[in-house]
């Protein structure tokens, strides 16, 4: 089945550490993104690449870095400069040229201990 | 830039019952309009979507909205609910033909509770 998937579905991140959230879609599309959900604030762009080896920021990329070497994959870095990092995390592709259809995955959510 | 507003944070609806959730947008263009639905600790799924023609659309579940470019806004309806649609609901524009490519403006989500 095609689809995106993110792991892990849970991740704990102590003071000062940087961590990596995995997202991988099958679905052959151009374009990813990432996203962070608070309670309450809805979603907001962290993110965006329209195509490999080049990505964009969001309204709130500061804190956060990612990489996209493939296709199939967008991995965004928490890094420790992000003082507020508890949220869960939604990856998505599209479909390049598609008007905001996007395809989520399942979501990771970060905690810090 | 593009905003989306949902004015209703919570709402109870009895099962069986019908359904209006409100989104106004904010945007100079013709605005991409899409409607998700989110479970507890789920992605998002797609119901419908708004680019262009017919101003009312059809989604999944049951779900319909329909456009109105003079009130700028784009309400969510279904005729009668089920208790598998408690969910959280967010309204969302793309900015423009390249949106998709962009990421959307989300609004801040609509939960909706079922009663029995």
């Amino acid at each position: 089945d095609g689809g995106i998937t993110q792991s892990p579905k849970y991740l704990f991140r102590k003071e000062g550490q940087n961590v990596t959230l995995s997202c991988e879609q099958n679905l052959n599309h151009d374009a990813m993104y990432w996203y962070r959900q608070d309670p309450g604030q809805g979603l907001r762009l962290i993110y965006y690449s329209q195509i490999v080896n080049d990505f964009q920021k969001g309204d709130i990329a500061e804190g956060y870095s990612v990489s996209r070497e493939k296709k199939e994959s967008f991995p965004l870095t928490v890094t420790s400069a992000q003082k507020n990092p508890t949220a869960f995390y939604l990856c998505a592709s599209s479909i390049a040229g598609s008007p905001g259809t996007q395809y989520f995955g399942p979501g990771t959510r970060l905690l810090v201990l | 830039a593009q905003s989306v507003t949902q004015p209703d944070i919570h709402i109870t609806v009895s099962e069986g019952a019908s359904l209006e959730l409100r989104c106004n947008y904010s945007y100079g263009a013709t605005p991409y309009l899409f409607w998700y639905v989110q479970s507890p600790g789920q992605g998002l799924q797609l119901l419908l979507k708004y680019f262009s023609g017919d101003t009312l659309v059809q989604g999944i579940k049951g779900f319909e909205a329909e456009f109105k470019r003079s009130q700028s806004s784009f309400n969510l309806r279904k005729p009668s609910v089920h208790w598998s649609d408690a969910a959280e609901y967010f309204c969302a524009v793309g900015a423009s033909i390249g949106g998709g490519a962009d990421g959307l403006t989300f609004g801040k989500g609509t939960h909706l509770i079922i009663q029995p």
